[in-house]
Parts: C-alpha cells; structure tokens; sequence
C-alpha cells in the first residue's frame, strides 16, 4: 500500500535560517497528489500547500515544495524561519484518481523555532 | 477558512461501554472522514462516507465501529463496544468533492478507554 516517510521527527532552527523537512513517498500510482498540512497548538491540521505535477514549484504562506516523482519527494521548504513556523508539520499522499480520496500521513515532523 | 467542529473534545470511557464521536462538517461539503491517531504515530484513515454510503473503510475501522449521518446532521463515529486499543485521537474531515479538493480537519477527539 501507500507509505509517507518523514524522516525528522523534530527539526529546532533558530529564526531566520532556512527550513527544510524532508518527505519521500512510495505508491504504485503513477499521478498521486501530494500534501502538506500543519498543526498549531490547540488547532486542526490546515493544508499549507498540495501538488501533482511532476517537477513544478508550488508556493503558499513563504512555504514552497516541488513534486519530484523521479525521487518521490515532496520537501518543504523556507526560506528564513519565523517563530510563528513553529507547530507540527505532516506529508500525505493520495494515491489513486479515482473514487478512493483516502489520505495517507507521514509521521510528522515538529518544527520549533527558537529566538 | 471553512472549519469543522468536533464535539467533544475529550473523552474517557470505560473498557466495554459504547461511545459516539460528534463531528459538525462544512456547511456545503459532500464527503466525510474519519481518521485515527494513536499517540506517538501517524494519523491513519479509518473511513469515508459519500451520499449515506461508506465508500472505502481500512482495516483498522473493525465491526465494532460504525458511521452515519442521519439527515444533514453530525457525521458521527460510534464504537459499540469499545476496547483498549481504542484509545486515539479521532479526527474527522470533510472535502465538498471527492477528486483533487482539499480535506478540512476538525481538533479531533481525543478517546481514553479504561
């Protein structure tokens, strides 16, 4: 079945540096949608940024991230963290086209930015 | 942005006894679901329900556990009986259609069974 791997469970920055957290994919699908959701404290897990086209850049909020379906990936990135970044960022994958809009969760990454 | 309420919030519930998670949708959204959080792991999905159907179910959402929307009302999750392993934080989602639209989630509900 489909897999999401986050491979950072918690990434600490300081403010002002670059943020990277890193997310690959496995599907036997060949045109899966990929997503980007973040949770704040207290709050319900809010899309940050989707995509399914293979090598095009998609941006939202100072966030962007690039489908790379040759390495199934689909980073996020910044490029200068803020201390509002902070909170809990997970990858997901829909795999199929058709009928079947179930989403499939990497393990989360906790980003905190520290002054 | 469009939320989705879950009431309520916290539950605990004794081992055995039944137990209906209240989720409120986006007003106009069409396709509900259902996912599972045990603490340390990845949300997992559990179900989804179009037009009074549950469309696609996983193996985690066992006999014990049913979903409904009677009316336009809730879109509830029931767990008749409940057992340890039960014990999650359930969120519940909504999308307005089924293909490439977003999913909003609720804060979840977070169960301990005793």
């Amino acid at each position: 079945g489909d897999s999401v791997t986050q491979t950072e469970g918690l990434v600490t920055l300081t403010e002002g540096l670059p943020v990277m957290l890193n997310c690959t994919y496995q599907t036997i699908y060949s045109n899966p949608f990929l997503f980007w959701y973040v949770q704040h404290l207290n709050e319900s897990p809010r899309l940050l940024l989707k995509s399914f086209t293979d090598n095009k850049r998609t941006e939202h909020q100072g966030f962007h991230a690039t489908l790379h379906k040759s390495s199934s990936s689909f980073h996020l990135q910044k490029s200068s963290a803020q201390l509002s970044d902070s909170a809990l960022y997970y990858c997901a994958l829909r795999g199929s086209t058709g009928g079947n809009n179930k989403l499939t969760f990497g393990q989360g990454t906790v980003l905190s930015v520290i002054p | 942005g469009p939320k989705v309420l879950q009431i309520p919030s916290h539950q605990i519930i004794d081992m055995g006894q039944m137990v209906t998670l209240n989720c409120d949708p986006v007003s106009n959204h069409l396709y509900f679901y259902w996912y599972k959080q045990i603490l340390g792991q990845q949300m997992e999905f559990l179900v989804n329900f179009y037009n009074g159907k549950v469309m696609e179910k996983s193996k985690l959402f066992k006999d014990q556990f049913s979903v409904e929307r009677p009316d336009g009302s809730y879109f509830t999750l029931k767990i008749q009986p409940t057992a340890l392993e039960d014990s999650a934080v359930y969120f519940c989602a909504s999308s307005l259609d089924g293909g490439q639209d977003t999913q909003y989630f609720g804060p979840g509900t977070r169960l301990l069974v005793l």
